[in-house]
């Protein structure tokens, strides 16, 4: 199966800053990405679309101007955690579609544990 | 958007069969059944899809009623390392590729 991968893998930070995540699609191309943050005994909440080439979409409460989330090109999103709060603090997992055969299936990432102190 | 409904947990016997149900009664014609799974702290596993007939790989099986309205994930041999919540997704549009996720099923498989 297709591959994704995320950087770093966990992330510990000082509140007030800045943390940013990388997706990458490792042997495929995507034009767009998802991001989804998961609680502790939660499931998965998409936050947004990156479209490469164009704006984010984001999903109904989810804060544009905290979360920027920038699709640089066809292998790589990142999503930057603008001035960290511990409720900030969640597992970030990002997820590229491929299309097979019938429909489209998405691959996910490993996540990316964040902990903001 | 079609939602879906699985129970909260179930248990298995390693070695047998673990069948998961999902019912999606609101399902419209051209939306797919995807099942994905989640160990824990790891990210989502895509297992199998399908629309309309039944579908197997490597995985599992998937079995999808005439009138789609229920599927059932079919891991025809169980493992303790099969233990993990499944998540029964249909997909939100036809060209989007988002995923909302529900609540899903853990799976608790057992010696």
């Amino acid at each position: 199966g297709a591959v994704v991968s995320q950087h770093p893998s966990w992330v510990i930070c000082k509140s007030g800053t800045s943390v940013k995540i990388e997706c990458r699609s490792l042997d495929f191309q995507a034009t767009t990405m998802f991001w989804y943050r998961q609680f502790p005994k939660q499931s998965l909440m998409l936050m947004a679309t990156s479209n490469e080439g164009s704006k984010a979409t984001y999903e109904q409460g989810v804060e544009k101007d905290k979360f920027l989330i920038n699709h640089a090109s066809l292998t790589l999103s990142t999503l930057t955690v603008t001035s960290a709060h511990p409720e900030d603090s969640s597992f970030y997992i990002c997820s590229a579609p491929l299309r097979q055969g019938q429909g489209e299936t998405q691959y996910f990432g490993p996540g990316t544990r964040l902990l903001v102190l | 958007d079609a939602k879906t409904t699985q129970p909260t947990s179930m248990d298995c016997a390693e070695g047998r069969a673990a069948n998961l149900p999902c019912n999606h009664s609101t399902i419209s014609g051209n939306e797919y059944v995807y099942w994905y799974r989640q160990i824990h702290s790891q990210g989502p596993q895509y297992i199998i899809h399908g629309l309309k007939n039944n579908e197997t790989n490597e995985m599992a099986s998937l079995i999808i009623t005439e009138d789609r309205k229920s599927s059932t994930l079919i891991l025809p041999h169980a493992t303790l390392r099969d233990t993990a919540v499944y998540y029964c997704i249909v997909r939100v549009g036809r060209n989007t590729g988002k995923l909302i996720f529900g609540q899903g099923t853990t799976l608790q498989v057992k010696p």
